[in-house]
């Protein structure tokens, strides 16, 4: 089985500060990793996607995320963030074989303040 | 042109009753989901189906009953309702490809249910 850990539940930042979310995960199997992004009262949208290849990601709203098979972690970054940004980012897991079952951790609350 | 939608998308109702909520997709996608988001923002699988056919069914009391009519639509069918039901839950769809991609899970808006 796979598990996510987002030990951060909050992160405060100010506006066009750099910020990085962290998420670790378990698995005995090989695994696709995820960064989903929800805004208040939405569902859920994908900011980026790790499956193989390059372990540095770049996804949408200039976020990136380096895959970390040592540390098994998959970290998410924004150089420099906007009020916008504002919103719960979920990292979420699942193994790369067999139809995909997500797993999310709990979610990272990133408050971004002027 | 919404990709996934629900409906309701609030649901206020008494313990005991039977509630459904309804997804649709107009992505052409093959696999739908059904999510549970908790109180604490927590989101947990509940239930996959691929071409009608259900292929992940976590341990969800039976009360809830998913039902698929055709590929575009899957609707969740809740019985005998319970404070403890009480959630967001979120439907998705992705198009599950031959190989090992994983696609991109699209997720709908949401239905808040309060059970009172």
């Amino acid at each position: 089985a796979q598990s996510v850990t987002q030990l951060d539940s909050q992160v405060p930042v100010f506006e066009e500060a750099p910020v990085e979310l962290r998420c670790n995960y378990s698995s005995s199997v090989s695994v696709y990793l995820f960064w989903y992004v929800q805004y208040p009262n939405q569902g859920l949208q994908l900011l980026l996607k790790y499956l193989s290849g390059s372990t540095l990601v770049k996804g949408i709203n200039g976020f990136e995320a380096e895959f970390n098979k040592s540390q098994t972690s998959f970290h998410l970054r924004k150089p420099s963030v906007h009020i916008s940004d504002t919103a719960e980012y979920f990292c979420a897991v699942s193994r790369n074989t067999g139809f995909q079952k997500l797993v999310f951790g709990t979610g990272t609350r990133l408050l971004v303040s002027p | 042109d919404t990709a996934v939608s629900q409906t309701p998308k609030y649901l206020v109702t008494q313990m005991g009753n039977d509630k459904s909520i309804k997804c649709e997709q107009n992505l052409g996608h093959d696999t739908m989901y059904w999510y549970k988001q908790d109180s604490k923002k927590f989101l947990k699988i509940m239930f996959s189906y691929n071409n009608k056919e259900l292929i992940i069914n976590e341990t969800v009391p039976n009360r809830f009953s998913p039902k698929s009519p055709d590929k575009a639509h899957l609707n969740l069918h809740i019985n005998s309702l319970e404070l403890g039901d009480s959630a967001v839950y979120f439907c998705a769809s992705s198009q599950v490809t031959s190989g090992s991609q994983a696609d991109t899970q699209y997720f709908g808006p949401g239905t808040r249910l309060t059970v009172l």
